[in-house]
Parts: structure tokens; C-alpha cells; sequence
């Protein structure tokens, strides 16, 4: 079946660090991938997303590209700042599921002055 | 972006009470929502998916007689929690998805059954 792992949490940086935060996915076919953000007390926003291999998706100076040969999908900021303290959520959406999404597990990033 | 609004956003009810909340596509046509249901620090669980006009399917696991899900319209779906107990509380989100495919996600409800 389709999966996807993100590396556990949480991940504690200092103001201006880069981030990585790992993600790998399991799928069938040609999936779309995506990076969702979710703030304390509220629900998900889409942050970026690519749907087909070597894309790269890209906002608000996040940025994750579509690995095919490792299937990954891991998420980068080159400097991070205290409002990125949040939850990270990697998931696909594959062909044989529809239009469902598979989440990964989360990642909480906390940002330290 | 597309928005998606849900209300209430927070509710608290007695043991034993249906709780209806709402969930709407306010700038596009949602044809396909989704509903999830999130446990603290935990990731989303999906409970069912709705096409505007007909029935609900439902992930396995998930009790369609006591989530009872409706969506009338291409802008609006409605979960209920019938006869809530304790072990309802949770953190519910639904997301709506257009011609785009993209599924946009509201700010979610947080329900307490005392």
C-alpha cells in the first residue's frame, strides 16, 4: 500500500539555522507529494507541492523536490524563523487511492531566538 | 489561495448529544470533502469522503451511524456526531477539494463531551 515516513520530531533549531526535514514515500504509480503546515490550535495549509518527478515545489522560502530514484521528498529553509514553529506534515496522493491523501506521521519544528 | 471555513471551531456538549459541524468551500466548488479526525500530536486520520449528492464512504473502522455526514451542496458538508461520548473528543478537520485536485483544509473544531 501507499506510505509515507517523516523523520520524528521534534526538531528544535535556533533563529537563521538551515532545516531539513526528512520525508520518503511508498507508492505505486506517479504520486503527487506535498508539504502541509498545521499551527498550534489550527487546521492544515498547504505549503507546497510537486506533482511529477524533479519537480520542485517552493514557498515562502520553503522548498522540497520530487526524488523518484530515492523517493523522497525532504523539506529545506535556509533560514528558519521563530513563526515556522509549527507541525510539518508530508503526504501523497497516489493514482490507485483516489483522491485520498496518505499522511505522514507529523514532524514538530520548534524555532528558538 | 481557496479557503475553507469550518464552525463551529470549538464545542463543548454533554454526554449523550449530537453535535453537528460545518464545513465550507467559500471561493470554489467543492465536489469531493473529506473528513479527519486528529488525536493530540498525532497525524490525521481519515474518516470518510463525501461527493456532493450522494453518500459518504466511510474508512473502515469509522461508524457511519454515528458519524453521520451530509453534503447537500457543492459548497458545504456537515458532520454530525450522534450520541457523543467522552471518547469522542478529538480535534475534527475537514478539507474540500475543487477541479484542482488539491485539497484545501479548514481550520478545524475542537470537540469536548463532558
Amino acid at each position: 500500500g501507499n506510505s509515507v515516513t517523516q523523520m520524528e520530531g521534534p526538531v528544535t533549531l535556533s533563529e537563521e539555522a538551515f532545516l531539513t526535514i526528512n520525508c520518503t514515500y511508498t507508492a505505486t504509480g506517479y504520486p503527487s507529494l506535498f508539504w502541509y503546515v498545521q499551527y498550534p490550535g489550527e487546521g492544515l495549509q498547504l505549503l507546497l507541492k510537486a506533482t511529477k518527478a524533479d519537480d520542485k515545489g517552493s514557498n515562502k522560502g520553503f522548498e522540497a523536490t520530487y526524488r523518484k530514484e530515492t523517493t523522497s521528498f525532504h523539506l529545506e529553509k535556509g533560514s528558519v524563523q521563530v513563526s515556522d514553529s509549527a507541525v510539518y506534515f508530508c503526504a501523497l496522493r497516489a493514482g490507485n487511492a483516489g483522491n485520498m491523501l496518505t499522511f505522514g506521521g507529523g514532524t514538530r519544528l520548534m524555532v528558538k531566538p | 489561495g481557496a479557503v475553507v471555513s469550518q464552525h463551529p471551531s470549538r464545542v463543548i456538549c454533554k454526554s449523550g448529544t449530537s453535535v453537528k459541524i460545518e464545513c465550507r468551500s467559500l471561493d470554489f466548488q467543492a465536489t469531493t470533502m473529506f473528513w479527519y479526525r486528529q488525536f493530540p500530536k498525532q497525524s490525521l486520520m481519515l474518516m470518510a469522503t463525501s461527493n456532493e449528492g450522494s453518500k459518504a464512504t466511510y474508512e473502515q473502522g469509522v461508524e457511519k451511524d454515528k458519524f453521520l455526514i451530509n453534503h447537500a451542496s457543492l459548497t458545504l458538508s456537515t458532520l454530525t456526531v450522534t450520541s457523543a461520548h467522552p471518547e469522542d473528543s478529538s480535534f475534527y478537520i475537514c478539507s474540500a477539494q475543487g477541479v484542482e485536485e488539491t485539497q484545501y483544509f479548514g481550520p478545524g473544531t475542537r470537540l469536548l463531551v463532558l
